[in-house]
């Protein structure tokens, strides 16, 4: 079984929308974190919790918000999807402090028309 | 704020070729380095990576060198097959919050 899973894996929506995406992952981690990715952009962190009880902006979080339901639950919202979040979503988690190397989920890709 | 610069692609090789991608960074601090590579359809792994300067990081006959003098972690590897197909991100680490700053991406394919 995948360590980090995302669902769902592919997701069309209209404008307006509320969307979640979720993140589950039986790694034990601490740290959990949103990016999306764009061509030519690479990925742009959006969110990001170090415990259950600490949620942080990333770069780009206009526009989302996130729930940390437990150590091993992390979701994505768009409370009112528009055009220009159609893009691949990923979740990552990482160890903790001075372990940083991450570990990706095989991500959502989310188109809004 | 740190960045990571990394060569355009695409890159389109034949097998057996060598392979470079040129990644240059800008950091406050003394960040790690990482070179992750997205196959066809899946999310990011770890190829390699290097915590200080003049590590060597290597995996799967990929290598790359933290060059502090020059700032830069350019990955490399002499003869490509067509399963190396991908695109590859350079990324570096803050030391002090450990968050991930990625590259554009270069898109490398391999023809046989």
């Amino acid at each position: 079984d995948a360590d980090v899973t995302q669902t769902p894996r592919n997701r069309i929506t209209k404008t307006g929308k509320r969307i979640m995406l979720e993140c589950s992952q039986t790694k034990g981690h601490d740290r959990m974190y949103w990016y999306r990715q764009d061509p030519g952009l690479g990925l742009r962190l959006i969110y990001y919790s170090f415990d259950v009880k600490d949620i942080n902006k990333g770069e780009i979080s206009d526009g989302y918000s996130v729930s940390r339901q437990a150590q091993a639950k992390f979701s994505l919202s768009l409370e009112s999807a528009i055009p220009n979040q159609t893009a691949l979503y990923f979740c990552a988690t990482s160890a903790g402090q001075g372990a940083n190397e991450q570990f990706f989920g095989p991500g959502t890709r989310l188109t809004v028309l | 704020g740190d960045s990571v610069t990394q060569m355009e692609g695409p890159v389109t090789l034949s097998e057996e070729a060598f392979l470079t991608i040129n990644c240059t960074y800008t950091a406050t601090g003394y960040p790690s380095l990482f070179w992750y590579v997205q196959y066809p359809g899946e999310g990011l792994q770890l190829l390699l990576k290097a915590t200080k300067a003049d590590d060597k990081g290597s995996n799967k006959g990929f290598e790359a060198t933290y060059r502090k003098e020059t700032t830069s972690f350019h990955l490399e590897k002499g003869s490509v097959q067509v399963s190396d197909s991908a695109v590859y991100f350079c990324a570096l680490s803050d030391r002090n919050d450990y968050k991930l700053s990625f590259g554009a991406g270069t898109t490398v394919t391999v023809r046989a």
